[in-house]
Formats: structure tokens, sequence, C-alpha cells
């Protein structure tokens, strides 16, 4: 079964850009006809959704971040990135990488939770 | 402030059942799918419901789900006390054009 899992720094300093990448395993992310998505989840707080790419590289992103968003995708790598640039406190949350089929989100990641702290 | 309206909280007893409102609109529980998920605490939100009333495998029946109009309802019967969590519900919203949930109601088995 399909398994994704989010790596990338815990802490991130004001205004700089929050580096994430999502490694898919047990399945071809090219496979099927599937998104892949970010979501987080501030502590104590609902969740909101920050995006998501097609394997053919086409995104959509929440209108409140895209200005400051990109997520990418690495086929050969079976993985897809989320950057999210001039960061601040507000952007401190655990964020999930997610599969999407007709907008219901399953498997999750595990979520990893970032830090945006001096 | 959720796009989609959901009770910050239910209680119920063990073995008894709740249910857990979703309220939205046209732009999106009107006219799209509608998601449930559980979220167990200090865990990732798990997919219960999709399609507005079906259930991936390994979902137990005790887990529904319904939809009239702009709201949603999930249902859960023979409450346990693992059940105690987060529920979220989710859609597509055509005319903000992006995912949107609702604010999550904590399930409390006394």
């Amino acid at each position: 079964q399909v398994q994704l899992q989010e790596s990338g720094p815990g802490l991130v300093k004001p205004s700089q850009t929050l580096s994430l990448t999502c490694t898919v395993s047990g399945g071809s992310i090219s496979s099927g006809s599937y998104y892949w998505s970010w979501i987080r989840q501030p502590a104590g707080k609902g969740l909101e959704w920050i995006g998501r790419i097609y394997t053919s590289g086409s995104t959509n992103y929440n209108p409140s971040l895209k200005s400051r968003v990109t997520i990418s995708v690495d086929t050969s790598k079976n993985q897809f990135s989320l950057k999210l640039s001039s960061v601040t406190a507000a952007d401190t949350a655990v964020y999930y990488c997610a599969r999407v089929s007709t907008s219901r989100f399953d498997p999750w990641g595990q979520g990893t939770l970032v830090t945006v702290s001096s | 402030q959720s796009v989609l309206t959901q009770p910050p909280s239910v209680s119920a007893a063990p073995g008894q059942k709740v249910t857990i409102s979703c309220s939205g609109s046209s732009s999106n529980i009107g006219n799209n799918y509608v998601s449930w998920y559980q979220q167990l605490p200090g865990t990732a939100p798990k997919l219960l419901i999709y399609d507005n009333n079906k259930r991936p495998s390994g979902i137990p029946d005790r887990f529904s789900g319904s939809k009239s109009g702009t709201s949603a309802t999930l249902g859960i019967t023979g409450l346990q006390t693992g059940d105690e969590a987060d529920y979220y519900c989710g859609t597509w919203d055509s005319s903000l054009r992006r995912v949107v949930f609702g604010g999550g109601t904590k399930l409390t088995v006394l």
C-alpha cells in the first residue's frame, strides 16, 4: 500500500523559505489519476489546504498562500515538494502531505512540525 | 472562521450514537463530494468517509455519512472510547477554488 513520509528542517528563520519533501513509497507517484497535496495544521487548530500538484506538473494553490507557495514533483525520485517563502511565526504548523483523488485525501503522511523562529 | 461549519464538540456515552454536522453552501457542499476525517490525538488525519457516504476498506460500518443540500452529516454508532478524536469534514469550493475544511469537532465518549 502507498505510504507517504514528509522530511525537511524543523526550524526555519523568519523571512526565509520553508522547504519540505514528501517521499511516496509502495507505489509510483505517476500511476493512477491522483493529485498530490500539502495541508498544514497549526497547534490546536484546524486543517488548512496549501495546494496540490498533478504528475504532469499542473498545480492549484490556496489563493491565500498562492504568492508564496510552490509545489513541484520529481517523478524520478517518487517525491513531491513544498516551498513556502517569506515565512513568519504564523506559518508554524504541522505540515502533512497526502494523496488526493476526487478531493478525498488518502493516505496522509505522519506530518512534520515546522517552527518559524529566530 | 472556517468555510464549513461544524459544532466544536459533541459527546455521548459508550455504545450510543452521535452525529456531527457540517454546514456549507452551494459553492462547496451543495455541488461537490464531502469527505470526513478522523484525527486521533497526536496523529495524522485518516479518511473515514468519501464521496458523501462511501467507506474506504477497513473502516467499520459503525461510521456513516450523508448529505442533503448544503449540509453533510457524519454518524457514529456503537461508540467506543477509541473513537475519541477530532473529526473534520472537507470538500472543494468552486467559488474559492480551493479545498475547504470544517473547523473540526471534538468527540468525547463519556
